[in-house]
């Protein structure tokens, strides 16, 4: 079993729709890290949250670090958000620990 | 400006060479990492450095070496022990992983 799981692996909405990424984890973590890599292979980083919520722009990411879980919402999503999801946790060594991402397809 | 950058974009090389991967930043982080990414596959970690003279091994480090002689610099060798090298190469910086455009490699 991978230590950091992402659902759905795959994504498919219309432009505008609610969007959830959910991650969850199986060690200790210090943080969350929440990435967006672009079809060209550029990687940002979106957030970094230990416990809480943030929130960028149309973007919102949860963390809740008693059920080792977190969340990454998108709100009226567009075509221009279509990118791979990517959760990575920092078990607190200086390492980081990914999923395997989750592809997202926005449709106009 | 600030940023990370690495270099080349595309790197080509003939089975049994040693290849070495640029990663520079100017954001005056401490820590710098590399990864590699193969298709359908979420990022591994390769090197990570904390500080200045200091690396540890990531999950994947059998193949490689690094150095860390400055700060603003963490070059990646891949060494022809690495069997299997073709893939994306990707190098970040601080703890919040701002990330480089990424090196493509290919062995021939």
């Amino acid at each position: 079993k991978n230590e950091v799981e992402q659902s759905p692996q795959n994504l498919t909405a219309q432009e505008g729709e609610f969007i959830t990424i959910n991650c969850s984890y199986s060690v200790g973590i210090s943080a969350l890290h929440w990435l967006q890599q672009h079809p060209g292979g550029g990687i940002v980083s979106l957030f970094m949250l230990s416990s809480g919520k943030k929130k960028h722009g149309r973007l919102i990411a949860t963390i809740n670090i008693q059920e080792k879980h977190s969340s990454l919402h998108i709100t009226a999503s567009h075509p221009r958000d279509s990118a791979v999801y990517i959760c990575a946790v920092s078990p607190g060594q200086g390492n980081l620990i990914f999923g395997k991402g989750t592809k997202l397809s926005v449709k106009p | 400006d600030g940023g990370i950058t690495q270099s080349p974009k595309y790197l080509f090389r003939k089975e049994g060479q040693n290849v070495t991967l640029s990663c520079e930043q100017n954001l005056n982080h401490d820590a710098m990492y590399w990864y590699r990414q193969d298709p359908g596959q979420g990022l591994r970690l390769i090197y990570y450095s904390q500080i200045v003279n200091d690396f540890q091994k990531g999950d994947i480090a059998e193949g490689y070496s690094v150095s860390r002689e400055k700060k603003e610099s963490f070059p990646l060798t891949v060494t022809s022990a690495q069997k299997n090298p073709t893939a994306f190469y990707l190098c970040a910086s601080g703890i919040e992983q701002f990330f480089g455009p990424g090196t493509r490699l290919t062995v021939l």
